[in-house]
């Protein structure tokens, strides 16, 4: 079964300041998708970014990238330029192509922005 | 368009007791997902529908939890009796059917409170 590992429960980050949050996964699967989500204080869950295994190349959207290290199985997500809506919690997640379409979640990272 | 609506909000119910949570997927959307955070641990999977039919419902706990989507549009997740263990936030998410990309949408979840 496939696992993913948030291994920072909280960060911190200065307002227009950069900050990366970690994520590795464990999997067998040459073939799968990777997501951030995230879920702001009493709000639903939306997606972030996404990232299939077969692209080398890493998925931005906007002030969001990931690092894709498909060897290392580490996904982490970079925010430029934070701002004070970006607080929120902050979940990697797994979908296998063979398992439906079920998502694997880490235990999240709660990111808090200074001003 | 509305997007996922997940009702109650809160819901505060004494071991033992019956609970019914109720979630409104996108119009259109045939794939229905109940997830649920227990204790601020991950987010797990507990079942998949695609329509009315349950697609996978690896992830249900125990026979405790009975989960149904008749005419393939709202589905009930119902908890009788309910345990102390099953606290936690119960999400709800859809997608639709056969697209490659097959975006999960979340709703804001159901935070259930058992005493």
């Amino acid at each position: 079964a496939q696992t993913v590992t948030q291994s920072q429960p909280e960060m911190s980050v200065q307002e227009a300041e950069t900050v990366t949050l970690s994520c590795t996964y464990d999997t067998s699967e040459s073939d799968y998708y990777l997501f951030w989500y995230k879920q702001p204080p009493s709000r639903q869950m939306i997606l972030v970014i996404r990232q299939e295994a077969y692209k080398q190349q890493n998925a931005t959207e906007n002030r969001f990238s990931v690092n894709f290290q498909k060897a290392a199985k580490s996904f982490s997500l970079k925010i430029s330029d934070s701002q004070l809506g970006d607080a929120a919690m902050y979940f990697c997640a797994y979908r296998s192509p063979n398992a439906g379409n079920m998502l694997t979640f880490g235990g999240g990272t709660r990111l808090m922005v200074k001003p | 368009e509305a997007g996922v609506t997940q009702f109650p909000s809160h819901s505060v119910i004494e071991k033992g007791q019956t609970v019914t949570l109720r979630c409104d997927p996108i119009s259109g959307h045939d794939n229905l997902y109940w997830y649920r955070r227990v204790m601020g641990k991950e987010i797990k999977f507990l079942l998949h529908f695609v329509k009315e039919s349950k697609q996978d419902e690896s992830g249900m706990p125990n026979n405790r939890f009975l989960a149904e989507r008749t005419g393939g549009t709202y589905s009930t997740l119902k908890v009788q009796p309910a345990e102390l263990e099953d606290s936690g936030v119960y999400f709800c998410a859809s997608s639709l059917l056969g697209t490659a990309d097959n975006e999960q949408y979340f709703g804001p979840g159901t935070r259930l409170t058992v005493t």
